[in-house]
């Protein structure tokens, strides 16, 4: 079954304690980003990537990392968690260009304590 | 920059009523158009989008008109059910070389029966 799936679903954390939250597509997509959901404001996207070792910033990357080692991969890393990051995260993946459908992952509740 | 409007709710509805989101949009150049939907604790799913001026997307009764004059995509269903209460996301991208989605910040639709 074609999907993306991100781990964990939900976590609480505390301020300043870094934390990876993964994301994995078996669709051999080249294009994969992360995006933050919040309320009012729809989806922000975070960053993205258009292939292995290739990565940019989106529209709010600050405080966020990621990489891309491998295609199927896409983790995202908090260096330093803090509150204003508490949100709901996506993250997404699609073979690229401006008609594609994207596949969106189930998403990943993050707290920030 | 680019942008996307639509109203944001909460829309509740009675069974086999009609169904109209409105969106509009903002963008520097000619964008492809979309709708996801969002059903409680999942990710996103593409419903229907629209690459050019003129087309018409259409998906499980769902239909929506890229209008280029009125910069204008809005979502239109003739008669709901319950298992379309969901939220619901406008997007734009106009993305070149990979995908850049714009969203609207989502329009929570209830459908009572």
């Amino acid at each position: 079954e074609a999907q993306v799936t991100q781990n964990p679903r939900y976590l609480i954390t505390v301020t300043g304690k870094k934390l990876t939250v993964t994301c994995s597509q078996n669709m051999n997509h080249e294009y994969m980003s992360w995006y933050r959901q919040d309320p009012g404001l729809g989806l922000r996207q975070i960053y993205y990537s258009m292939n292995v070792e290739v990565t940019d910033k989106g529209d709010v990357p600050e405080g966020y990392k990621v990489s891309r080692k491998e295609k199927r991969n896409f983790p995202l890393i908090l260096e330093s968690p803090s509150p204003n990051q508490t949100s709901l995260y996506f993250c997404a993946s699609s073979f690229g260009g401006s008609n594609t459908e994207a596949f969106f992952g189930q998403g990943t509740r993050l707290t920030v304590v | 920059g680019n942008s996307v409007t639509q109203m944001e709710g909460p829309v509740t509805l009675s069974e086999e009523a009609f169904l109209t989101i409105n969106c509009t949009y903002t963008a520097t150049g000619y964008p492809s158009l979309f709708w996801y939907v969002q059903y409680p604790g999942e990710g996103l799913q593409l419903l229907l989008k629209a690459t050019k001026a003129d087309d018409k997307g259409s998906n499980k009764g769902f239909e929506a008109t890229y209008r280029k004059e009125t910069t204008s995509f809005h979502l239109e269903k003739g008669s709901v059910q319950v298992s379309d209460s969901a939220v619901y996301f406008c997007a734009l991208d106009e993305g070149i070389y990979g995908q850049n989605f714009v969203f609207g910040p989502g329009t929570r639709l209830s459908v009572l029966p």
